[in-house]
């Protein structure tokens, strides 16, 4: 089944404490993105990927990192997460030809809560 | 840069009815995509329905519709014959020819029995 899996699904963490989340997609996608959403804002692109070892600053970038070392994963890393990163994060791709090139495929999200 | 407005933060319709939910942009782009997505409580995002700037049609995927007025930079989406699985939030969503694809604020419709 084609998919893209987040992990973990769900993260209380305090501030400070490094962490990261997984992204994987099993549909050979170059493009994938990481998005954030919050009440009233829609979601906000963080950072975005058009292939392997290529990354660049979405939206609101500030106090995330990511890598692209393989095609099918792209990690979000917060190296000191604080409470204002409190939110729904989303990870994305996209891929193919024609149409579908702009079609994206989301993972199913990962709550995280900093204290 | 892109912006996407959806002015109903909230909206409910009683079942089997229909309602529209709009959506305007702001871009200087001739060639863009536009798309409405679902957001049910399980918090997936499933795309609904998807629209080409170059296509003058209305798309049309069942029982949802848009209808695209690009010289207003309107984009709205109808749903007809609404179902109680319809309730939801829903997003529009503008996609440049490069990489951005920008999201509005959404809005959380109410099917009522």
């Amino acid at each position: 089944e084609a998919q893209v899996t987040q992990n973990p699904r769900y993260l209380i963490t305090v501030t400070g404490k490094k962490l990261t989340v997984t992204c994987s997609q099993n549909m050979n996608h170059e493009y994938m993105s990481w998005y954030r959403q919050d009440p009233g804002l829609g979601l906000r692109q963080i950072y975005y990927s058009m292939n392997v070892e290529v990354t660049d600053k979405g939206d609101v970038p500030e106090g995330y990192k990511v890598s692209r070392k393989e095609k099918r994963n792209f990690p979000l890393i917060l190296e000191s997460p604080s409470p204002n990163q409190t939110s729904l994060y989303f990870c994305a791709s996209r891929g193919g030809a024609g149409w579908r090139l702009n079609e994206q495929f989301f993972g199913p999200g990962t709550r995280l809560t900093v204290l | 840069a892109q912006t996407v407005t959806q002015s109903q933060p909230e909206m409910s319709v009683q079942e089997a009815e229909t309602v529209t939910l709009s959506c305007t942009y702001d871009t200087s782009e001739s060639n863009y995509y536009l798309f409405w997505y679902k957001q049910p409580p399980s918090r997936q995002m499933i795309l609904v329905i998807r629209q080409e700037a170059y296509k003058q049609q209305n798309a049309t995927e069942n029982r949802f519709s848009v209808n695209f007025q690009k010289a207003a930079k309107s984009f709205s989406l109808k749903i007809s014959d609404s179902q109680l699985g319809d309730t939801a939030m829903y997003f529009c969503a503008f996609k440049n020819a490069g990489n951005m694809l920008t999201f509005g604020g959404g809005t959380r419709l109410m099917v009522k029995p």
